[in-house]
């Protein structure tokens, strides 16, 4: 338990869906951040929020949505995605932004596009 | 940005200690050495990390060449519980916004034979 909770753990979409991705973290921590991991792929990073606001969009197409509302909780709306975007998407929390700080992650979610 | 480079696997025996080498070359003055560890169907875990100086903690030991462009990640005794893909990362700051870049590897696969 790393104190990082994501819902849900597993999730089935067609192309034409509206869904949301929440992740919740009970550890007081400032930044937020949204990773992508396909099969034999490194980790990618998607999007970073600092007190809730997005200082990071790393390309991401605009079908990915996120939303930070507090600093506790982050979202990632999707929607009419492709079926390559089947992954384990993963959120994780720092203390702070700055490289000195630990990552600690949620067990992620299992998405599947149909 | 700077990249690491990992062995695509490495296998030990119980008991016995593991290291495992990240490349980084390109690695700038502010990059600080990161490594995370996923064990299957989880969220990667922090480990350890370090700027300059070697660093010790309960988990592993942290072993930076003088020159930064290599590290080793030292686990003393390997036990059934250490099989995981171990990542190395460097985590930086950036000037547009500060601790957010971050580089991933593609990991080394750790097998332990009991």
């Amino acid at each position: 338990e790393t104190g990082v909770t994501q819902t849900p753990r597993h999730l089935v979409m067609g192309m034409t869906n509206k869904k949301s991705l929440k992740c919740e973290q009970h550890l007081g921590h400032n930044a937020m951040y949204w990773y992508k991991q396909s099969a034999k792929k490194p980790l990618e990073l998607m999007f970073v929020y600092s007190l809730e606001e997005r200082v990071e969009n790393n390309s991401v197409p605009s079908r990915f949505s996120p939303e930070c509302p507090n600093s506790s909780h982050l979202f990632l709306h999707l929607h009419t995605l492709q079926p390559e975007d089947s992954a384990l998407y993963l959120c994780a929390s720092s203390r702070e932004l700055a490289p000195t700080y630990e990552q600690y992650f949620g067990p992620g979610t299992r998405l599947t596009v149909t | 940005d700077a990249k690491t480079t990992q062995p695509n696997s490495m296998e030990s025996n119980e008991e016995e200690p593991v290291h495992l080498p990240c490349n980084h070359s390109t690695i700038s003055g502010t990059d600080y050495i990161h490594w995370y560890r996923q064990l299957p169907s989880q969220g990667p875990e922090y480990v350890i990390h370090g700027l300059t100086s070697n660093v010790n903690n309960r988990m592993a030991s942290l072993a930076i060449a003088e020159d930064r462009k290599s590290s080793t990640l030292i686990l003393h005794r390997a036990t059934l519980r250490d099989a995981a893909v171990y990542y190395c990362i460097l985590r930086g700051f950036d000037e547009k916004a500060a601790g957010n870049k971050l580089t991933f590897g593609g990991g080394t696969r750790v097998l332990v034979k009991p």
